[in-house]
């Protein structure tokens, strides 16, 4: 166990609509990174923050947003969505400001877009 | 930016035969190369990991090598067995940025 829990696991909604993935990271982690994951693809790197604020950003399309909040839980936010848009969508923690230390990733949430 | 390849991108072996996933990677200054397991249905899982002021590390039946000069890593897993059977991912860390290889899907025959 990673220490880091994703909700919900399955979610199934139709084109168009809004979703919100939540992210409870490792005790004591500061940082938060989301991922996406399609079918037989690898892992793409969404956006980070630390403690509260935005640090880094991978390709993340504009119709996606995230936050993290003072309890650093951070919640990723899917809007107008797409059939392409379906993919495992992970969370991962870590320690420090940046990838040089190991990410512990939750099992993350199956987003299916029909 | 930093790109990392990951080869091969299923491998197949018998159980107790070892297997040798390799990765390469463009920009020299990365300096942090981890490798992660993916079970089904799981997140990656950290389960081993190299610096650059490291040639070498092992932990029991995995071990992770790498060449700087030649901007390559390896992982060796020895003595395979069933519960080895994952996805593997590779990846390398440069100046606030970390790639992902593209993943091999290791399947071990009992």
């Amino acid at each position: 166990d990673s220490g880091v829990t994703q909700t919900p696991k399955h979610l199934i909604t139709a084109t168009g609509q809004r979703v919100t993935l939540r992210c409870s990271p490792r005790s004591g982690d500061l940082s938060v990174y989301w991922y996406q994951q399609s079918l037989d693809q690898g892992l793409q790197f969404l956006i980070q923050y630390y403690n509260g604020e935005e640090r880094a950003k991978g390709n993340i399309l504009e119709r996606f947003s995230a936050q993290q909040f003072p309890d650093l839980h951070s919640e990723l936010n899917l809007s107008s969505l797409e059939l392409g848009d379906s993919a495992l969508y992970f969370c991962a923690s870590s320690s420090t400001t940046g990838w040089n230390s190991p990410l512990h990733f939750g099992n993350g949430t199956r987003l299916t877009v029909t | 930016g930093e790109n990392v390849e990951q080869h091969p991108s299923t491998l197949s072996v018998q159980e107790g035969d070892s297997a040798v996933i390799k990765c390469t990677y463009s920009d020299s200054a990365s300096n942090y190369f981890p490798w992660y397991k993916q079970e089904l249905g799981k997140g990656p899982q950290l389960i081993i990991d190299i610096r650059s002021n490291v040639g070498e590390k092992k932990d029991q039946r995995i071990a992770v090598t790498l060449n700087k000069t030649a901007k390559h890593f390896s992982l060796h897993i020895t003595e395979t067995q069933p519960e080895d059977s994952a996805v593997y991912f590779c990846a390398a860390y440069n100046n606030n940025d970390m790639r992902f290889g593209a993943g091999t899907r290791l399947t071990v025959k009992p």
